[in-house]
């Protein structure tokens, strides 16, 4: 069974500290995603990565960044973390398909992140 | 303008009713159109794909896309109370270099029994 596995469930972290957070997927996927959910916003694209060590913007980007050193893992960085970022933050993998990006998503479980 | 609309709702229907759920999009280069379900505190799940204009089914549910009014929905026949979720719209749109999924800010159905 396909699995996107995000380490941590719940997350509650202080102003102005470094936040790491991992998602590892088991599906050999080429691209992986972080979006963050909020309420009456929907899903935003943070970042993409299309392959090792690539990376891409998305919609959000600021106050954000991104690693991608093996294929299966791809890990959200808040830098210093603010009250604005407190959010759902949601990872996701697909497979590469010519053309595109975004064809069938796998989902993580998701992260509730708390910055206080 | 939203690059991808839908109403909030809630939509509320009764069980073994007709649930129709809309979408607009703004980018007319739009090719791939998905709907996904995503039931309170989880993740969301695809459903539905459609790439091409007229009605896809899948069970009970299916998919419409007009592309000339730039417009996708979804209907559930038989909607049953395990359909309760927030249902999103998402519209693969060509950016320089990659297509990006844009997801609208979802649709809330409720079925009652």
């Amino acid at each position: 069974d396909v699995k996107v596995t995000q380490s941590s469930r719940y997350l509650v972290k202080r102003t102005g500290e470094k936040v790491f957070l991992e998602c590892v997927q088991d599906m050999d996927h080429e691209n992986m995603f972080w979006y963050r959910q909020d309420p009456g916003l929907g899903l935003r694209l943070i970042y993409f990565s299309y392959d090792v060590k690539m990376k891409e913007k998305g919609d959000i980007p600021e106050g954000y960044s991104v690693s991608r050193e093996k294929k299966e893992r791809f890990s959200l960085i808040l830098e210093s973390a603010s009250t604005n970022q407190t959010s759902m933050y949601l990872c996701a993998s697909s497979l590469y398909t010519e053309g595109g990006l975004g064809e069938k998503l796998f989902f993580g479980s998701g992260t509730q992140l708390s910055v206080l | 303008q939203k690059e991808v609309e839908q109403n909030s709702g809630p939509l509320s229907v009764p069980e073994g009713a007709i649930a129709s759920l809309n979408c607009t999009y703004s980018d007319r280069g739009s090719q791939s159109f998905f709907w996904y379900r995503q039931y309170s505190g989880k993740s969301p799940e695809l459903i539905m794909s459609i790439y091409s204009n007229g009605d896809k089914e899948d069970g009970r549910f299916t998919a419409q896309l007009n592309k000339a009014s730039q417009y996708v929905s979804l209907l559930i026949r038989d909607s049953q109370p395990s359909d309760s979720a927030t249902y999103l719209c998402a519209v693969n749109t060509p950016r320089t270099g990659f297509q990006k999924l844009v997801f609208g800010t979802g649709t809330r159905l409720l079925v009652s029994p």
